[in-house]
């Protein structure tokens, strides 16, 4: 059964560095997210992409974070300047539409920890 | 604000026992029911759903989901549990579109004593 693939699935970095999280997609999808799941709380949206652009961002999204689909596969986060609170697990997920009865189907997350 | 309640944090079953883990979502409009599972160490997967028809969902594994419209729950049920269903499980929704943003609850961690 394809999967939603993500890469590194740890990443320590340093406080004000930057770090690109990597995502592959199920190959025919179409809708992309990122999720991110702080140690202890619940899972939560932080953008959707479709058709190369934003479609929605959450307010944990802001001018730190940017998103690129920069070939037919990949998907990736980017954080400019990693703060302390950005320490988490990132989920990526993808669906292939938007009819009803689609699923997001989720990678195994990447856990960031910033120092 | 659209959200998630679930009531349980931790729960704590011996093996045999009954599940039924409490849901209850804040959404206008038509939604979209879900419940994950995530096992401990791995990613999110879907244990069941519901986006119309039929408001009591088959899921894998044994699990089933009765969605009350009127209630706003989504209670997931499990009539005897094993110790391989030691999992944190999240309920979520969406609403419209499935491709629009999941919304998930804080997560029910549950414990099966062997």
């Amino acid at each position: 059964e394809p999967e939603v693939t993500q890469t590194p699935s740890h990443q320590v970095t340093q406080m004000g560095q930057e770090v690109i999280l990597r995502c592959v997609p199920i190959s025919n999808h179409l809708y992309f997210y990122w999720y991110r799941q702080i140690l202890g709380q619940k899972v939560e949206f932080l953008v959707s992409f479709y058709n190369n652009e934003i479609s929605e961002k959450s307010e944990i999204f802001d001018d730190q974070f940017s998103v690129e689909r920069p070939d037919g596969s990949n998907f990736t986060l980017k954080i400019r300047s990693t703060k302390l609170e950005d320490s988490a697990m990132y989920f990526c997920a993808s669906t292939m539409t938007s009819g009803s009865g689609e699923t997001q189907y989720f990678g195994p997350g990447t856990r960031l920890l910033v120092l | 604000a659209q959200s998630v309640s679930q009531h349980n944090h931790h729960v704590i079953l011996s093996e045999a026992a009954s599940l039924e883990l409490g849901c209850n979502y804040s959404y206008g409009g038509t939604v979209n029911l879900f419940w994950y599972v995530q096992y401990p160490g791995q990613h999110l997967q879907l244990l069941l759903k519901y986006f119309s028809g039929d408001p009591l969902v088959k899921g894998i594994k044994g699990f089933e989901a009765e969605f009350i419209k009127s209630k706003f729950s989504f209670n997931l049920r499990k009539p005897s549990v094993q110790w391989s269903d030691t999992a944190e499980y999240f309920c979520a929704v969406n609403g419209g579109s499935s491709a629009s943003k999941i919304i998930f609850g804080s997560g029910t961690r549950l414990s099966i004593r062997p």
